[in-house]
C-alpha cells in the first residue's frame, strides 16, 4: 500500500541533545513538508521540499535542518537551538499543486 | 500572504444533530480550500477540497463544505453527526496560482465533540 511512514511515534530526549525525525513516501511525490502541532495552534510549517537536494524554510525553521537526498525521504533533525521542541511532529507530501497526504505523526518529547 | 480563522475552537453537540464547522480566510490571490480531520495521536485525513467549479463540495463521512467567495468563506457541514465524528478538524488554504507550490496554510483547529 501506498502512504507515508514516520518513525519512531514516540521519542524522548534530554534536553541538548539533537534528534533526527524519520519521514519515508512510496506515493512518488514531488513535494514533501514538516509541520510542527502545539495545542490550539493549529500546524505551523517548518520546512518543505519541492525536489531532490533541494529544500526552503517554512514560518518556524529556526531551530531545524532538513535534507532530500532522495525522493522518497525528507528527515528533519531537531537541534539543540530550537528552544522548545516538545511537540508533535507531522510529514506530508504531495504532486504539484494537489492536496497534502500525511504520515501518522511523531511525538516528542524533550526531558 | 493568506491566512485562515476557524471561528470556534470548540463544538459540542448531541448524536443525529446537524453540525456547522466555520472558516474564513484572507488572500490577495485565488485560492484552493481544504478541510482535514484527525483523530487523537494521529496525522490528518483529508474530508474534501475545492479546486475550482461547484462550489459545494461533498467529501467523505457525509461532510459537505460550501465556497463562498463574496465572503470568503469555506463552512463544514454535516446534516447528522454520529460520536465516530469526534475529532479535531482543520481548514486549509493554498494559492492557486501555483507561485508558492501547494504550500498550505492551517486554521487553528476546531474540536467537535458528539455527545450521545
Amino acid at each position: 500500500d501506498g502512504g507515508i511512514t514516520q518513525s519512531p511515534k514516540y521519542l524522548f530526549r534530554k534536553e541538548g541533545q539533537n534528534v533526527t525525525l524519520s519521514c519515508e513516501q512510496n506515493l512518488n511525490h514531488d513535494a514533501m513538508y514538516w509541520y510542527r502541532q502545539d495545542p490550539g495552534q493549529g500546524l505551523r510549517l517548518i520546512y518543505y521540499s519541492q525536489i531532490v537536494n533541494d529544500f526552503q524554510k517554512g514560518d518556524i525553521a529556526e531551530g531545524y535542518s532538513v535534507s532530500r537526498e532522495k525522493k522518497e525521504s525528507f528527515p528533519l533533525t531537531v537541534t539543540s537551538a530550537q528552544k522548545n521542541p516538545t511537540a508533535f511532529y507531522l510529514c506530508a507530501s504531495s504532486t504539484y499543486m494537489a492536496e497534502q497526504y500525511f504520515g501518522p505523526g511523531t511525538r516528542l518529547t524533550v526531558l | 500572504a493568506q491566512s485562515v480563522t476557524q471561528l470556534d475552537s470548540q463544538v459540542p453537540v448531541f448524536e443525529e444533530a446537524p453540525v456547522e464547522l466555520r472558516c474564513n480566510y484572507s488572500s490577495s490571490v485565488s485560492v484552493y480550500l481544504f478541510w482535514y480531520v484527525q483523530y487523537p495521536n494521529q496525522g490528518l485525513q483529508l474530508l474534501l477540497k475545492y479546486l475550482s467549479g461547484s462550489t459545494l463540495v461533498k467529501g467523505i463521512n457525509g461532510f459537505e463544505a460550501e465556497f463562498n467567495k463574496s465572503q470568503t468563506s469555506f463552512h463544514l457541514r454535516k446534516p447528522s453527526v454520529h460520536i465516530s465524528d469526534t475529532a479535531e478538524y482543520f481548514c486549509a488554504v493554498s494559492d492557486a496560482g501555483g507561485t508558492s507550490y501547494g504550500k498550505l496554510t492551517f486554521g487553528q483547529g476546531t474540536i467537535l465533540t458528539v455527545h450521545p
